[in-house]
């Protein structure tokens, strides 16, 4: 089942910050996290395994919370490079079959 | 260049006829997917691989058929193409650290 994404659209000003979340009806494996602009591919930003910590790499972390089937994206101090559409992606246990949100799509306006 | 090579980047293609989009990569990755990707939908899987030999079904397999002979090649079949099938479709694999890597996609219309 397809998780779910809020918000459905953000707009930022840069140096704002975002939180995208991922909600999920169904115990959770791991939660993947993809940015994808504009006529372009996904591109893969973090994982995050069930009794894992939370990751984060420059100023996009996410925290994965297993009891409620939840994750968050973080966007800190936002830049125009971080615009684009932001994708959950979800598995429930240890197979590899990856069930994507419908997407947030994020814009950061100078 | 290592990465995925999807083929054909664009199709115009007629109800009824039949369509195969092909992957290939050279990243000897195990795991390999097919996603659609239609407007306010997200990306949808159709089928995956986990190994050479194993498919499986996603989440919108009807009217979809792959194979996966070999590591490297996992084509897509459309074996009777109808319009809801127009999209864009997207190749990933995984090198079971759990990152997919996707293809530039394939964006394929049905008249």
């Amino acid at each position: 089942q397809q998780p779910v994404q809020s918000p459905q659209a953000v707009i930022l000003r840069e140096g704002e910050d975002a939180v995208i979340n991922c909600s999920s009806s169904k115990a959770l494996y791991s939660v993947h996290w993809y940015r994808q602009k504009h006529g372009e591919a996904p591109v893969f930003l973090m994982i995050l395994l069930k009794g894992g910590e939370q990751k984060g790499h420059d100023k996009i972390s996410a925290s994965f919370n297993e009891k409620k089937q939840q994750s968050s994206l973080y966007l800190t101090a936002s830049q125009l490079s971080y615009s684009g559409t932001y994708f959950c992606g979800t598995e429930q246990d240890n197979t590899g079959k990856l069930i994507f949100g419908q997407g947030t799509t994020l814009q950061v306006k100078p | 260049i290592a990465g995925i090579t999807q083929a054909p980047t664009s199709q115009i293609l007629a109800a009824g006829r039949r369509m195969t989009l092909r992957c290939t990569q050279d990243m000897r990755h195990n795991a390999m997917y097919w996603y659609r990707q239609d407007l306010g939908l997200g990306l949808r899987l159709i089928h995956y691989s986990n190994t050479a030999g194993t498919t499986g079904k996603g989440e919108v397999p009807d009217g979809y058929s792959v194979s996966r002979a070999n590591t490297d090649d996992f084509p897509l079949t459309l074996a009777s193409a109808v319009p809801s099938q127009t999209s864009v479709y997207f190749c990933a694999s995984s090198d079971g650290f759990g990152e997919l890597f996707f293809g530039e996609g394939s964006r394929l219309t049905v008249l």
